[in-house]
């Protein structure tokens, strides 16, 4: 089985840098998503880590370390439509295909 | 290009009663999972369909079922609805049986109320 642990809430500010950190345990790593989720809304897509190391992609950068079982997600330049709720999942190898399970989520609250 | 669509968008069905919830995947896209979120439990993995065969399921009683047709279209079904399966039913797509890189691309949602 897997369990993926991150905090519930966070608050920042305006133009702030917020890191959101994932902690998870499974018998077999195929994968960490992040994801993100305004209110109402469907979660979108923002990155992918297979290998240890750090992926950036703009204002969002995302580390993995497989040996920790570790991921955080940093988000830069923080802007008043980025609060949202952060998602992280995880692909579990021993299911083959799209088997995530995900985190309870992070709500990031951003004030001006 | 269009995004997945799931419909209906609401539902609003009474105890006992049955559902049936659909999702029409990105074109060209083969991988359709479907999941159910609550305030209490978040996403949870319900099954996943590619080239119309269940390849991963999740941990949900046999109640909830689902299919999907040869151009991909996906459905779930739930019997014997009871007040806990009320949640936001997502659907997501993904282009191969592999959602790396690319990631999942959800749909909006089926909002299910059970009363």
């Amino acid at each position: 089985g897997q369990n993926i642990d991150q905090p519930t809430e966070m608050t920042a500010t305006e133009g702030a840098i917020v890191q959101i950190n994932c902690t998870y345990q499974t018998s077999g790593f195929n994968g960490l998503f992040w994801y993100q989720q305004h209110a109402g809304e469907a979660p979108t897509f923002l990155s992918y880590n297979v290998l240890d190391g750090l992926e950036e992609k703009g204002r969002f950068s995302s580390f993995l370390s497989r040996s920790k079982g570790y991921s955080y997600l940093l988000l830069k330049e923080l802007q008043m439509k980025d609060s949202a709720s952060y998602l992280c999942a995880v692909r579990d190898r021993e299911a083959a295909g799209n088997k995530l399970t995900f985190g309870g989520g992070t709500r990031v609250l951003v004030k001006p | 290009k269009a995004g997945v669509t799931q419909t209906p968008r609401y539902l609003i069905k009474t105890r006992g009663q049955q559902v049936t919830l659909s999702c029409s995947p990105i074109s060209g896209h083969r991988s359709v999972s479907w999941y159910q979120q609550t305030p209490g439990q978040g996403l949870q993995f319900l099954f996943e369909y590619f080239s119309e065969t269940q390849r991963n399921k999740g941990n949900f009683p046999g109640r909830f079922s689902g299919r999907q047709f040869s151009n991909s279209r996906s459905e779930m079904n739930v019997s014997t609805l009871e007040l806990g399966d009320s949640a936001l039913y997502l659907c997501a797509s993904s282009l191969d049986r592999d959602a790396g890189g690319y990631g999942y691309t959800f749909g909006s949602g089926t909002r299910l109320t059970v009363v």
